[in-house]
């Protein structure tokens, strides 16, 4: 299985100032098509995950342009500019070019300072 | 956009079987390359896939719970279905069904459903 770690595992962060969240993969995600299958979720409190970004860097419909991804082979982060307040939640990263299994980082916690 | 929506008992007991249902809408099932597949999330813990489904019946499930899944699609209803069996109290979770294109696999989901194994 690929093993997805996601640091850091807690973030807080001060409104308006910039997070970053980096994941790592054992393998390297790059499938034959040349893309990296690797996806960003959301997931804020109480509610289902909501995907923010795919491909690792393609923004999904919607999801503000604060949020950007980047990276590639076995090194990805998402960045946000600048932290809102809807901001909090859980951020996922997953990678779907090994399967079977589909995989999951940890999951990183952001919190408003 | 579109939408999930799983269905099901929210109890179940210990040996049973767990099945759950999720109707698909605003889209259709069978459209080009998705694949429908379930997540669950145990209590305060975070996601693990279950395995998924294209509309072709072709599946993939993850192996740590191959020898109890059963994932299937009835494009007559948009629906697709899960089966875990002989469920123990480590199965309780919540369950979500997503769909997503072939490449990333995952783009939407559903609410959630949460089950309890419980006797």
């Amino acid at each position: 299985d690929v093993v997805m770690t996601q640091s850091p595992l807690s973030l807080s962060v001060t409104l308006g100032q910039p997070a970053s969240i980096s994941c790592r993969s054992s393998q390297s995600l790059v499938f034959s098509d040349g893309n990296s299958y690797l996806n960003w979720f959301q997931q804020r409190p109480g509610q289902s995950p909501r995907r923010l970004l795919y491909k690792a860097s393609t923004r999904d419909s919607g999801v503000p342009d604060r949020f950007s991804g980047s990276g590639s082979g076995t090194d990805f982060t998402l960045k946000i500019s600048g932290v809102e307040a809807e901001d909090v939640g859980v951020y996922y990263c997953m990678q779907a070019t090994h399967w079977p299994p589909v995989t999951f980082g940890q999951g990183t916690r952001l919190e408003i300072k | 956009q579109v939408q999930l929506q799983e269905s099901g008992p929210g109890l179940v007991k210990p040996s049973q079987t767990l099945s759950l249902t999720c109707t698909v809408s605003s889209g259709s099932i069978s459209s080009g390359d998705y694949c429908w597949s379930w997540i669950r999330q145990h209590p305060g813990m975070g996601l693990e896939w279950i395995g998924f489904s294209y509309h072709s019946g072709s599946t993939s499930y993850n192996p740590s719970l191959k020898s109890r899944v059963t994932i299937s699609v009835d494009t007559s209803k948009n629906q697709f279905s899960l089966k875990l069996n002989s469920v123990t109290a480590a199965d309780t979770a919540i369950y979500y069904c997503t769909g997503g294109s072939s490449g990333s696999k995952v783009e939407y989901w559903g609410r959630g459903t949460q089950v309890t194994v419980s006797s």
